[in-house]
């Protein structure tokens, strides 16, 4: 069955520090991985897919499948960054959808 | 709108009651998902429908909770006999089929047993 990890419920930087929410996933067959975010009174929004290998907002995840993780990164975190970050894994041979239990990020000014 | 929508937004209901949460879909997306967001717990999964074929219920938490999909569009989650531990807000996304399409979510349904 598959499954996603993410390790930290409270993460907090300061306001221009490097940030990276961990994502790890079991998964037997090739994934499509996700990250999606929540910002406050705002309903969940895609972030980015690791096929686009897209840089949104600054952030960046890279696949690794050899460690089975999905980190997320951002070099210079900023004060609007502050969200519930979700990493969610798609398998390739169906829909379903499964999402990691959340992280909430808090950038301090 | 073009979006997900749910209704209601927020419902409050006696332990014992039976709720009706529902969600339109965005028109042409044929995978649709339900997921419960508790404090602390993350996104659960809890059902998904794929256009015609049988919906994956396994994240159906039990017998109280059951959900169907009418014409392929609007889909209802039902909650017999609510209990107090099923308080959380209740989300739905929906898809176009493939690969790396993105999922949008409606606005939720907060859902609270008194």
């Amino acid at each position: 069955a598959q499954r996603v990890t993410q390790p930290e419920k409270l993460l907090s930087v300061f306001k221009g520090a490097p940030v990276e929410l961990k994502c790890n996933y079991s998964y037997s067959g090739s994934p499509e991985l996700f990250w999606y975010v929540q910002y406050s009174r705002q309903r969940l929004q895609l972030l980015l897919r690791h096929i686009s290998r897209e840089s949104i907002k600054g952030f960046t995840a890279d696949l690794n499948k050899g460690e089975t993780s999905f980190h997320l990164k951002k070099p210079f975190a900023q004060e609007e960054d502050s969200a519930m970050y979700y990493c969610a894994l798609k398998e390739t041979s169906g829909s379903r959808l499964t999402f990691g239990e959340g992280t909430q990020l808090t950038v301090n000014p | 709108g073009a979006g997900v929508s749910q209704s209601p937004s927020n419902k409050v209901t006696e332990k014992g009651k039976d709720v009706e949460l529902r969600c339109d879909p965005i028109s042409g997306h044929t995978a649709l998902y339900w997921y419960r967001q508790s404090l602390g717990q993350g996104l659960e999964f809890l059902i998904y429908f794929q256009g015609n074929s049988a919906p994956d219920k396994s994240g159906l938490p039990s017998d109280r909770f059951s959900a169907e999909r009418t014409g392929g569009s609007v889909s209802t989650l039902t909650i017999q006999r609510t209990q107090q531990e099923d308080s959380a807000v209740y989300l739905c996304a929906s898809r176009v089929k493939g690969g790396n399409t993105e999922a949008f979510f409606g606005q939720g349904t907060r859902l609270t047993v008194v």
